[in-house]
């Protein structure tokens, strides 16, 4: 079984920039979460969508936004970068219903630097 | 006050000691609680949820909730170097944001 895959792995751009992530979840899954690991600051929560919709969202600015499509993979959108959007952005996700729900299972990320 | 606390570490233990690795949080309708291991430049890994007050084991890894206290542990036994990497505690709240909230983590350095 496939895991959680996110493109591109690494992304370079500069200020002003916009960046887009992607990120497909395991099989089956229907919600997926966004968060961003900062060096040293941990895990920051950023988004959460479930069945297409935006569930809930953490303390980020507006132009960090997102969507999920149909077959619940989602995408990452940051506009207007600054530099202190450079950072690991991870892509977990989880099955709807049932104890499964509780658990995330992440992708291995994708690395944006801002010049 | 931060949603999720964790001491940041780093805690050194020698190998085939008890790590222990504390987590404290805000919302009291938290109703679902985890640990993760994060290696570095690796995705984090679930090793142990807890859903109620107690302890729960598996293998050599032991978590223990308190909700009245608002405290959730880690216990490591017989801690091997493959053991040290970031520990990162997170709480799931079910009291109308269901959000997923991690902790910035602890490092755990097993000394072989």
């Amino acid at each position: 079984e496939a895991g959680v895959t996110q493109s591109p792995t690494h992304l370079i751009k500069t200020r002003g920039q916009q960046a887009t992530l992607r990120c497909s979840p395991i099989s089956g899954h229907t919600s997926v979460y966004w968060y961003q690991q900062a060096l040293g600051l941990g895990l920051q929560f950023l988004l959460w969508y479930d069945e297409g919709e935006e569930r809930n969202r953490g303390n980020f600015p507006p132009r960090f936004s997102g969507r999920q499509f149909p077959n619940y993979s989602s995408e990452l959108n940051v506009n207007a970068l600054e530099l202190e959007d450079s950072a690991l952005y991870l892509c977990a996700s989880s099955p709807r219903l049932g104890l499964g729900a509780n658990v995330l299972t992440f992708g291995a990320g994708s690395r944006l630097t801002v010049l | 006050q931060k949603e999720v606390e964790q001491n940041s570490g780093p805690l050194s233990v020698p190998e085939g000691a008890i790590a222990s690795l504390n987590c404290t949080y805000s919302d009291r309708g938290s109703q679902s609680f985890f640990w993760y291991r994060q290696y570095s430049g690796k995705s984090p890994e679930l090793i142990m949820s807890i859903y109620s007050n107690g302890d729960k084991e598996d293998g050599r890894f032991t978590a223990q909730l308190n909700k009245a206290s608002q405290y959730v542990s880690l216990l490591i036994r017989d801690s091997q170097p493959s053991d040290s990497a970031t520990y990162l505690c997170a709480v799931k709240s079910t009291s109308g944001t269901y959000k997923y909230i991690f902790g910035t983590g602890t490092r755990l350095k097993v000394l072989a």
